[in-house]
């Protein structure tokens, strides 16, 4: 049974960098499309991008100038980073894989809080 | 870019059928999958491939995809399915992931 854990700061900076990891344990992450989501509060589910080590990588346009998604299969996890965040990067992220172009996987969420 | 439209909420009595829509230009040429997400928890997969029910999904859900529109449809509702449902699509021309806005299942 495929788990995800996201772990990382639950406050970040305005203009700094927002930084999450999701741990997977039970499949490797190298067969998956490992991605992150995130759902700002009260709001729906916003796409952020994927990583797979058959496919390479891809973002939302709409944060692509700030997001990196690399992969990490000696330890089995993927990483998120998010620069220069705002207010509006509030949200509960979560980390999601799957054998195909779905999310048939989620860790339980993480909320990440911008504020100084 | 390609959007999916939701509506906001459905609103149905224990016992009858649900049916949440997701519409998107030509739908029908995309696989469709819905998510359940209850209140304070990450969402749940409940259908893929328009139709196809993940283990443990159970029967009472059923999907289905044509033309401009693919339909999640729950019967026999239950208390228990009152939460937030959202259908996603791969759009391939750009390979990304796009969610509708989510539907809000009321049992009433």
């Amino acid at each position: 049974q495929v788990q995800l854990q996201e772990s990382g700061p639950q406050l970040v900076k305005p203009s700094e960098t927002l930084s999450l990891t999701c741990t997977v344990s039970g499949g490797s992450i190298s067969s998956y499309f490992c991605s992150w989501i995130r759902q700002s509060p009260g709001k729906g589910l916003e796409w952020i991008g994927y990583s797979y080590s058959g496919a390479g990588t891809n973002y939302n346009p709409s944060l692509k100038s700030r997001v990196t998604i690399t992969l990490d299969t000696s330890k089995n996890h993927f990483s998120l980073k998010l620069r220069s965040v705002t207010a509006a990067d509030t949200a509960v992220y979560f980390c999601a894989s799957g054998s195909g172009r779905l999310f048939d996987r989620w860790g339980q969420g993480t909320l990440v809080t911008v504020s100084s | 870019s390609y959007m999916l439209t939701q509506p906001p909420s459905v609103s149905v009595a224990p016992g009858t059928t649900a049916a949440i829509t997701c519409g998107g230009d030509r739908i029908v040429t995309k696989s469709v999958h819905w998510y359940q997400q209850k209140p304070g928890q990450a969402p749940v997969l409940v259908l893929w491939y328009d139709s196809d029910r993940p283990s443990g999904i159970p029967e009472r859900f059923s999907g289905s995809n044509s033309g401009n529109t693919a339909t999640l449809t729950i019967s026999r509702v239950e208390a228990g399915d009152e939460a937030d449902y959202y259908c996603q699509v791969w759009d391939g021309s750009v390979d990304y992931a796009v969610f509708g806005g989510g539907t809000k299942l009321t049992v009433l």
